[in-house]
């Protein structure tokens, strides 16, 4: 399989700090990451697509200023959520695409928790 | 974005028992994802399939890729405790994006 890595896995902070998340395939190569959340008891609801190289393709609703994402090698994208608020709490979930095998595959992350109190 | 369909939304069942979940919609789509999920962990792939009609094991797990690209299920037989957790389908949208749409998951509980 393929293995993809997240910092920090829980993070606490005060309204109003910005908080960065990375997302690393260990294993492979990724040309094209991306970016979820999940409200609890809920399916995952993607936020943006994050290409190496290129500025990241945002989902309608999310705002691209508030949650800067770089993509900087083909082995790491962040997510930086800035001037956070207590509605941001949330589990963030990364993928990365994999395209090895017999066809296109997306392996998750383990999540990040963020709190903002 | 788009929602895939997916029943049973929870299901409780006697270990030993085997569990069958399906997920439909009304886009096609060239493959077809399932994941399991823990609780505060991200999704783990389970099967992959990228051809309408095939069949594909893994392990205990059996999955099926409908036909008509619009559906596809998901099979558990002889079921185990740590079998217990969300299950979600995902099809892959290749026509552009390549954006994974998710099904609305079936929470699953085994019952020793």
């Amino acid at each position: 399989g393929a293995v993809v890595s997240q910092h920090p896995s829980r993070v606490i902070c005060k309204s109003g700090t910005s908080v960065k998340i990375e997302c690393r395939s260990l294993d492979f190569q990724a040309t094209t990451m991306f970016w979820y959340r999940q409200f609890p008891k809920q399916s995952l609801m993607l936020m943006a697509t994050s290409n190496e190289g290129s500025k990241a393709t945002y989902e309608q609703g999310v705002e691209k200023d508030k949650f800067l994402i770089n993509h900087a090698s083909l082995t790491l994208s962040t997510l930086t959520v800035t001037s956070a608020h207590p509605e941001d709490s949330s589990f963030y979930i990364c993928s990365a695409r994999d395209m090895r095998g017999r066809g296109d595959t997306q392996y998750f992350g383990p999540g990040t928790r963020l709190t903002v109190l | 974005g788009q929602q895939l369909n997916q029943s049973p939304q929870s299901m409780f069942i006697q270990e030993g028992e085997d569990v069958s979940m399906n997920c439909t919609s009304s886009s096609i789509f060239n493959t077809w994802l399932w994941y399991k999920q823990d609780p505060g962990e991200g999704p783990v792939l389970l099967i992959a399939l990228y051809k309408a009609g095939e069949l594909t094991s893994n392990g205990r797990l059996t999955a099926q890729f409908g036909i008509t690209r619009k559906d596809s299920f998901l099979n558990i037989s002889a079921s185990i405790p740590s079998d217990v957790g969300i299950y979600f389908c995902a099809g892959l949208d290749q026509t552009g994006a390549n954006n994974l749409f998710f099904g609305t998951g079936t929470r699953l509980t085994v019952i020793p």
